[in-house]
């Protein structure tokens, strides 16, 4: 199973927005509405913030928000803060049974 | 408030055995599936196991199928992964993480454990 496709890093500015895309495939993103998002702050516990493509559990900030079109997925934070500043990862479950993350997107908020 | 804390991380040789443990409280156990997940140095997540709630169901990506064991102990609220015959490849950060039913998402983890494979 590879890893699903995200962009190595993306920035902004604090008060803008940036979108970060996760690119899958039929046996995981395209076929499931399972996808999740995490955020990761090196040397921390990762955190969920998104579940089942759209979801915010709650305590997360309404300033993020997904949604998927195809094998496609993707995270919107709007209103970029410094604490923002972490390491975004997203998630599928699979057709095998199993789960995929993707590489991982740098964000920087410059 | 759920808490997952690993251990059992150290440096171990190649093709010899290691087991992490993940202890786990603020939530009923036994009725979560749970997952380990690592991070190998400088890049991504990357899934490895998950055991369902009642321990019957378990699952393995298949850099470790055939090499580790995902398995449980309900009485004593701890999560388990035996380490087998480990390689170089397995050196990461693992992390524990509560399963977020009929979600397929995981919704706490602990802090992690750095296991090294080296001779």
């Amino acid at each position: 199973q590879s890893a699903l496709t995200q962009p190595a890093s993306v920035s902004g500015s604090p008060g803008q927005s940036i979108t970060i895309f996760c690119t899958g495939t039929s046996s995981d993103v395209g076929t499931y509405d399972y996808v999740s998002w995490y955020q990761h702050h090196p040397g921390k516990a990762p955190k969920l913030i998104i579940y089942e493509v759209i979801n915010r559990p709650s305590g997360v900030s309404n300033r993020f928000s997904a949604s998927k079109s195809g094998n496609t997925a993707s995270l919107t934070i709007s209103g970029l803060q410094s604490e923002d500043e972490a390491d975004y990862y997203c998630s599928s479950f699979t057709t095998i049974n199993t789960w995929v993350f993707g590489g991982g997107t740098k964000l920087t908020v410059l | 408030q759920v808490q997952l804390v690993e251990s059992g991380g150290g440096v171990v040789q190649p093709g010899t055995s290691l087991r992490l443990s993940c202890a786990a409280s603020g939530f009923t156990f036994r009725e979560n599936g749970m997952h380990w997940v690592r991070q190998a140095p400088g890049k991504g997540l990357e899934w490895v196991a998950l055991i369902s709630g009642d321990g019957n169901n378990k699952y393995y990506a298949g850099s470790v199928k055939g090499r580790f064991t995902i398995s449980r102990d309900d009485s004593k609220n701890t999560l388990y992964l035996q380490m087998n015959s480990p390689i170089a490849d397995d050196t990461a950060v693992y992390y524990c993480a509560k399963d977020r039913s009929l979600t397929w998402s995981l919704d706490a983890w602990g802090q992690g454990t750095l296991v090294t494979v080296s001779s």
